[in-house]
Formats: structure tokens, C-alpha cells, sequence
């Protein structure tokens, strides 16, 4: 099946700092959505991606969808406290069916103030 | 609005015993996806059910798992005879269209004792 390797698997930063993720994938996904999640709730998307070469941003978040569609990275600027949380990738391949896809195992974001 | 409402919020159940997770779509939404998440890793797709009917179940184990979005109501995600191995949290998500992006719930955290 369809995996996605994520990196790095966590990261400690100093507020104010810049993070940079990324995600790779053996086959090609038509989409790539970024989530985050916070302890007991559930993933909150944060950027939806649609075009191989797409950058997006959204506020202090921006991501770009790799030309050859295996791959996504997302950058947060000047982080905060409130960053803190798990940052997932995600493919959909199936169409424009975004709804069905196959997340990564995330990176846990820790912020000192 | 209301977003995508999961309940319960955890669920204790007892191994051999049955285990009903509900969920309550975004109004509007007919299309509804369940993931599976265990500690520390990414979610797994399970089924993608549209009102009535199961469109792709291709992550639902085959036995003791199903799925239903009826006409009128929730849809339940029903694990029957359970196992240590089922605990893990369950997501929802829903969709107004096939290629929308999908609204997640906060979640069920099964527990099997």
C-alpha cells in the first residue's frame, strides 16, 4: 500500500524560530493536505494542496506541493507557543477525493517560549 | 454550525464485548470517512460510506468490523467481540461533496480491558 514518510519525527524550537517539514512518498497523490492535531482532539486541516508546483499560504504556514507529487513540505515562520501540537501530511491519490487519504505518522512540534 | 460530533468521547469495553461509535455529520454533509489512529502514529483509513451506501472499505478489517451511514441518523461504526488490539482513538470526518475536503471529529478513544 501507499506510505508516506515524514520527517523529522519531532523538533524542540525556541519561539520565534522557523520550522520546516516535509513528506515523502513513493507513489504520486493528485493531493496533499497538511493537519494539525492537539492532544485529545481531532486532525485540524490546515493547507490544502491541488497542483503539482502549488505554493500556499496561510498566515505564518506555507506549503508547497513537489513537482514530481511525491513529495510536500511545510514551513511555519516566527513560531509561537501556541504551534505547539502534531503536524500531519497527508495524500489522496483516489481522483479529487480528498476525504480518502493516507496520512503520515507525524512530527511533534514542542515550542519554548 | 455545528462540526462533525463523535460520540462518546471514550469508551471502556471489556474484551469479547461490542463497541458503537457514532457519528454525527457536518449538516449538509453526505459523505462520511472513518479513520483508526493508535499511539504515536499517523491515522489509517478504514471505510468511506455516502447516505446508504458503503463506497470503499478497503481498510476495514475484514471480520468483526462494519460500517453504516443510514438514511436517517449517524453513522456507527460497530466493532463486534473486541480485542486489546481494537483500542486505539476512532476518527470521523465528513464531506459535502467527493473531492471536499473532509471536516474531522474530536474523536472515540477505545479502550478494551
Amino acid at each position: 500500500g501507499q506510505q508516506l514518510n515524514q520527517s523529522p519525527q519531532s523538533m524542540f524550537i525556541q519561539e520565534g524560530e522557523d520550522v520546516s517539514m516535509n513528506c515523502t512518498s513513493s507513489s504520486i497523490f493528485n493531493t496533499w493536505l497538511w493537519y494539525k492535531q492537539d492532544p485529545g482532539e481531532g486532525p485540524v486541516l490546515l493547507i490544502a494542496l491541488y497542483k503539482a508546483g502549488e505554493l500556499t499560504s496561510n498566515g505564518r504556514l506555507t506549503a508547497q506541493f513537489g513537482t514530481t507529487r511525491k513529495d510536500s513540505f511545510l514551513n511555519i515562520s516566527a513560531s509561537i507557543p501556541s504551534d505547539v501540537g502534531i503536524y500531519f501530511c497527508a495524500g489522496s491519490s483516489t481522483g479529487t477525493n480528498a476525504g480518502k487519504s493516507t496520512f503520515g505518522d507525524g512530527t511533534t512540534l514542542t515550542v519554548k517560549p | 454550525n455545528a462540526g462533525v460530533m463523535q460520540n462518546p468521547r471514550h469508551l471502556v469495553r471489556r474484551r469479547g464485548q461490542e463497541a458503537r461509535l457514532r457519528c454525527s455529520p457536518v449538516k449538509g454533509h453526505s459523505h462520511v470517512y472513518w479513520y483508526r489512529q493508535l499511539p504515536e502514529e499517523g491515522l489509517k483509513f478504514m471505510v468511506y460510506l455516502q447516505k446508504e451506501n458503503i463506497i470503499d472499505e478497503s481498510g476495514m478489517p475484514k471480520e468483526r468490523f462494519s460500517a453504516e451511514f443510514p438514511k436517517e441518523g449517524p453513522s456507527i461504526l460497530r466493532i463486534q467481540q473486541v480485542v486489546r488490539g481494537d483500542s486505539a482513538a476512532y476518527f470521523c470526518a465528513s464531506s459535502i461533496d467527493r473531492g471536499t475536503e473532509a471536516f474531522f471529529g474530536q474523536g472515540t478513544r477505545l479502550t478494551v480491558v
